[in-house]
């Protein structure tokens, strides 16, 4: 199976209120991971990344926790907006890993309520 | 500063046709990627490239090559289109192996009938 999983396939929140995108992983040798936003027919677009080296990183309204303990990403979108509304993916990339690059999640569908 | 340019957006293809996907980049990036991507699924890795003249293999291969013969373009060829070749089809590039933040383009959706 895949090493990069999502725990809900689709999360319906209300505007205004506060995300969190879950996504576990399997592979402990993983030292970097991304979050990636997939408008609707729109290519992925970088949101956050976080190092194994770090357990937390903030930026504007998004904030990404990484337990290492239980292998375990998330993604926290503060203060929702319509705007929000994407498939979110994370992405893991395996330390030493080559070129060929990062392992992505199906994907956790964020819809916005009004 | 366009990006990474995928052409064309839509494509219907016949069994046993053959195209091209069309990718450039203009930000000098070594790194580039070709990715499908199935309905409910995460992307899966088809050929990516490390700089001009040198690809290598991913995930899902079979049924597709590509070349890199500058750095700004990395084409993903179809040879004989088969049903299980629908999907949307996404290229993507980077700088380098640490700052993994790469840039997508828009995406070929590609249905083959």
């Amino acid at each position: 199976g895949e090493s990069v999983g999502l725990h809900l396939p689709t999360l319906s929140v209300q505007e205004g209120d506060n995300s969190i995108i879950n996504c576990a992983y399997s592979n402990s040798a993983s030292d970097y991971f991304i979050w990636y936003k997939q408008e609707s027919g729109k290519g992925p677009q970088f949101i956050i990344d976080i190092r194994s080296n770090m357990d937390k990183r903030q930026g504007q309204r998004v904030t990404v926790l990484l337990n290492k303990t239980v292998k375990h990403l998330s993604l926290q979108i503060a203060a929702t907006q319509p705007g929000d509304s994407a498939v979110y993916f994370c992405a893991e990339n395996l330390s030493g890993g080559g070129a060929d690059g990062l392992t992505f999640g199906k994907g956790t569908h964020l819809i916005i309520q009004p | 500063n366009a990006g990474v340019t995928q052409t064309p957006k839509f494509r219907i293809l016949k069994i046993g046709q053959s195209m091209t996907l069309q990718c450039t980049q203009d930000m000098n990036h070594n790194y580039m990627y070709w990715y499908r991507q199935d309905p409910g699924m995460g992307l899966k890795l088809i050929y990516y490239s490390v700089g001009a003249g040198i690809t290598d293999k991913g995930e899902v291969p079979n049924g597709y090559n590509v070349s890199r013969s500058t750095t700004e373009d990395f084409p993903l060829r179809l040879e004989l289109a088969a049903p299980s070749q629908t999907s949307v089809y996404f290229c993507a590039s980077s700088y380098d192996l640490i700052n993994y933040g790469y840039t997508f383009g828009s995406g070929t959706r590609l249905t083959v009938v």
